[in-house]
C-alpha cells in the first residue's frame, strides 16, 4: 500500500531556532502534499497545501514566512518552522493522495515538535 | 458549508460491546466519506470509507451507515476490543479536494 514517511518523529529545539520536517511518499509520486497541525485532543487543522514545483497554498491565519514549505520533487515535501517559539509546539502531520484515481489520503506518522 | 460535526466527543464501551460514532455534514458536494483511526503519537490511518450512493458498507467489525437525505453517517464497531481504543475522525471530501475533518471521538474500550 501507499506509504508516507515523515521524519523526524520527534524533535526538541530552542526558541529562536529553525527546524525542518520531511515528508516523503515512498512508493508513489505526489504532486500535492498537505501539512496539518494537531493540538492535544483536537482535530487536524490544515495548514497548507504543498504543490510540486510551485508555491504552497496557505490556509487563512497561517504565517507563510514562519512555516516555509518546499516541494522540490514528486516524492518530497519539507516544512520548516522558522524562529520557533513555545507556542509552535505541536504535532505536525503530512499527507498525500496516491494517484488521481484514488480518493483516500495516506498520512505520515507525525512529528512531535517541542520548543523550549 | 464545509463543516462536519462529530459526536460524541468521548465514548467508553465495554469489551464486546458496540461502539457508535455519529457525523453530520453540510456540504452536499461531498462525495466521499472516510473514517480515520488515530493512535496516540501516530498519524491517522484510513479505516473505512463510503460513497454517498451506498447506504451501508461493512468491513469486518466496522460498518458505515449512510443517510444521504439526513446528511448523516455513522461508524459502528461491533465486538469492540481494547485494541480499538483510539481517536476516530470522520471526514468529508469532494473529488480531488482536501479533507474536512470532524472534531474526533476518543474511544476507550474497557477489558
Amino acid at each position: 500500500g501507499a506509504v508516507v514517511s515523515q521524519h523526524p518523529s520527534w524533535v526538541i529545539c530552542k526558541s529562536g531556532t529553525s527546524v525542518k520536517i520531511e515528508c516523503r511518499s515512498l512508493d508513489f509520486q505526489a504532486t500535492t502534499m498537505f501539512w496539518y497541525r494537531q493540538f492535544p485532543k483536537q482535530s487536524l487543522m490544515l495548514m497548507a497545501t504543498s504543490n510540486e514545483g510551485s508555491k504552497a497554498t496557505y490556509e487563512q491565519g497561517v504565517e507563510k514566512d514562519k512555516f516555509l514549505i518546499n516541494h522540490a520533487s514528486l516524492t518530497l515535501s519539507t516544512l520548516t518552522v522558522t524562529s520557533a517559539h513555545p507556542e509552535d509546539s505541536s504535532f505536525y502531520i503530512c499527507s498525500a493522495r496516491p494517484g488521481t484515481g484514488s480518493f483516500g489520503y495516506t498520512f505520515g506518522s507525525g512529528t512531535r515538535l517541542t520548543v523550549v | 458549508q464545509q463543516q462536519v460535526k462529530q459526536s460524541p466527543q468521548s465514548l467508553i464501551v465495554q469489551k464486546g460491546g458496540i461502539s457508535i460514532i455519529n457525523c453530520a455534514y453540510e456540504n452536499t458536494a461531498f462525495d466521499y466519506f472516510p473514517w480515520y483511526q488515530q493512535f496516540p503519537g501516530k498519524g491517522p490511518a484510513l479505516l473505512i470509507a463510503i460513497r454517498p450512493d451506498v447506504s451501508e458498507k461493512k468491513e469486518g467489525r466496522f460498518t458505515i451507515s449512510f443517510n444521504k437525505s439526513a446528511k448523516q453517517f455513522s461508524l459502528h464497531i461491533m465486538d469492540s476490543q481494547p485494541g480499538d481504543s483510539a481517536t476516530y475522525f470522520c471526514a468529508g471530501q469532494t473529488s480531488g479536494s482536501r479533507l474536512t475533518f470532524g472534531e474526533g471521538t476518543q474511544l476507550t474500550v474497557n477489558p
